[in-house]
């Protein structure tokens, strides 16, 4: 069974970077693209972006210039980085496996992390 | 960006009843090439992650029950819950994934009566 496992950082403060590693364990991690989506309370889920398992990677362009997603294939890991945060950043971020053949939903979700920007 | 707008926002309904929401999206999300509905419907509880109940509009995800289901093309769609049973209460979401950046709706809330 797949299980994304994350974690990282839930309160920072203005300007810094918001950094989550996301760890998959069951299954097969090549083939598919991973992705970063949150969740700001009562709005919109947005998605943040994603990356294949060969290292190519698309951002939503509503934040390109801040993002970064990375993989280490060989751990099973990927992570997010988003730099300059505020308080629009706030929300719960979600990791997630694109289905089998790549497209745009998800079947297999991490447990979700809460960030906080405050100062 | 597609904008995809539910209603309602929220419903209540009775166990064993029928519970409809509806979604609609800002363009068409049907790829003609194909025939299919690029659309996807999430349940999610409380503290849960969202959870993929429905995509290509229809097509129930394995081990759905068969109580869901899913309708709708072009620009409008349908997520029926057939006979609510009390472990439906949650939130449900529309997404589509016709084109880039894939969007999601505010989802509805979906309690008891």
């Amino acid at each position: 069974q797949v299980q994304l496992q994350q974690w990282g950082a839930g309160l920072l403060k203005p300007s810094e970077t918001l950094s989550l590693t996301c760890a998959v364990y069951g299954g097969s991690f090549s083939g598919f693209s991973w992705t970063w989506i949150r969740q700001p309370p009562g709005k919109e889920m947005e998605w943040i972006g994603e990356i294949s398992d060969s290292g190519s990677a698309n951002y939503n362009p509503s934040l390109k210039g801040r993002v970064t997603i990375s993989i280490d294939t060989a751990k099973n890991q990927f992570s997010l980085n988003l730099n300059s945060v505020t308080a629009a950043d706030m929300a719960v971020y979600y990791c997630a496996r694109k289905v089998y053949g790549g497209m745009f939903y998800w079947n297999y979700w991490g447990q979700g992390t809460l960030v906080t920007v405050s100062s | 960006d597609i904008v995809m707008t539910q209603s309602p926002d929220s419903l209540a309904v009775s166990l064993g009843e029928r519970a409809t929401i509806n979604c609609r999206s800002s363009q068409s999300v049907l790829y003609s090439f194909n025939n299919k509905n690029y659309l996807a419907w999430y349940q999610q509880k409380p503290g849960q992650p969202p959870k993929l109940l429905i995509y290509w509009a229809s097509t129930r995800e394995s081990g759905v029950p068969d109580r869901f289901s899913g309708s709708g093309s072009g620009t409008n769609f349908t997520l029926t819950i057939s006979s609510l049973q009390a472990e439906d209460v949650a939130v449900y979401y529309c997404q589509q994934y016709y084109d880039t950046p894939p969007t999601f709706g505010r989802g509805t809330k979906l309690q008891i009566k």
